[in-house]
């Protein structure tokens, strides 16, 4: 049973460029969390989403940023126009259905995005 | 308030000896409070985790203590060890929309 898996795992994005991180959640589960991690910080929830829809976003830069969950296939975040200050490891996160307490709780290894 | 402090930002244990991180939070709808330990270039892996009507939660050599009156919790590493040199990160489940609140981390240096 793999794991979260996040692609690619570094991103190097001229200033001005669209960046898209993707994630696959573990196998049956249907939340996934985005987080970022600015060097030498602790992470912060960006949003949080289900199938199709934006449970949470209110950790989200209210521009250029957007996320999404569709039906078929990973969530992406994707940061566009990116900034030398977008430089950060983003940290995907999945869990299982239902509201389970923080169980199942679990991170992928991340997308490292430079920007340029 | 949606916040979760931690304490020391750096930590330096002689092999064998205790480590100890602290954390205090303020929002009493956390429901869930985790550990997890991050190695450079990795995510985070939980290590260890707490829920509010438990005051000790021991697992090998990795324990949490958890007072729910003085809004805090710690982890403790008994017999720490060169490999348990990494950063640690407390954090807190908001049960209102399953996002973890994270504290600011600790880089723990274990010296042999």
């Amino acid at each position: 049973n793999a794991g979260v898996m996040q692609n690619p795992r570094h991103l190097v994005r001229r200033r001005g460029q669209e960046a898209r991180l993707r994630c696959s959640p573990m196998k049956g589960h249907s939340h996934v969390y985005w987080y970022r991690q600015l060097p030498e910080e602790g992470l912060k929830f960006m949003v949080y989403l289900q199938k199709e829809n934006i449970i949470d976003e209110s950790g989200m830069p209210k521009e250029r940023f957007s996320a999404e969950f569709p039906k078929e296939g990973p969530s992406i975040l994707r940061i566009q126009q990116v900034v030398r200050g977008d430089s950060a490891a983003y940290f995907c996160a999945s869990s299982p259905p239902g509201n389970t307490g923080g169980r199942g709780y679990t991170f992928g290894s991340g997308t490292r995005l430079t920007v340029v | 308030q949606q916040q979760v402090k931690q304490s020391p930002q750096s930590l330096i244990v002689q092999k064998g000896g205790i480590s100890i991180i602290n954390c205090a939070y303020e929002n009493t709808a956390f429901d869930y409070f985790p550990w997890y330990q991050q190695f450079p270039g990795k995510g985070p892996a939980l290590l260890i985790a707490i829920r509010p009507d438990v005051s000790e939660k021991k697992e090998g050599r990795f324990t949490i203590s958890f007072n729910k009156s003085a809004k805090q919790f710690s982890l403790h590493i008994m017999d720490s060890q060169p490999g348990d040199s990494a950063t640690y990160f407390c954090a807190a489940l908001d049960n209102q929309g399953g996002k973890l609140i994270f504290g600011q981390g600790t880089e723990l240096s274990v010296k042999p």
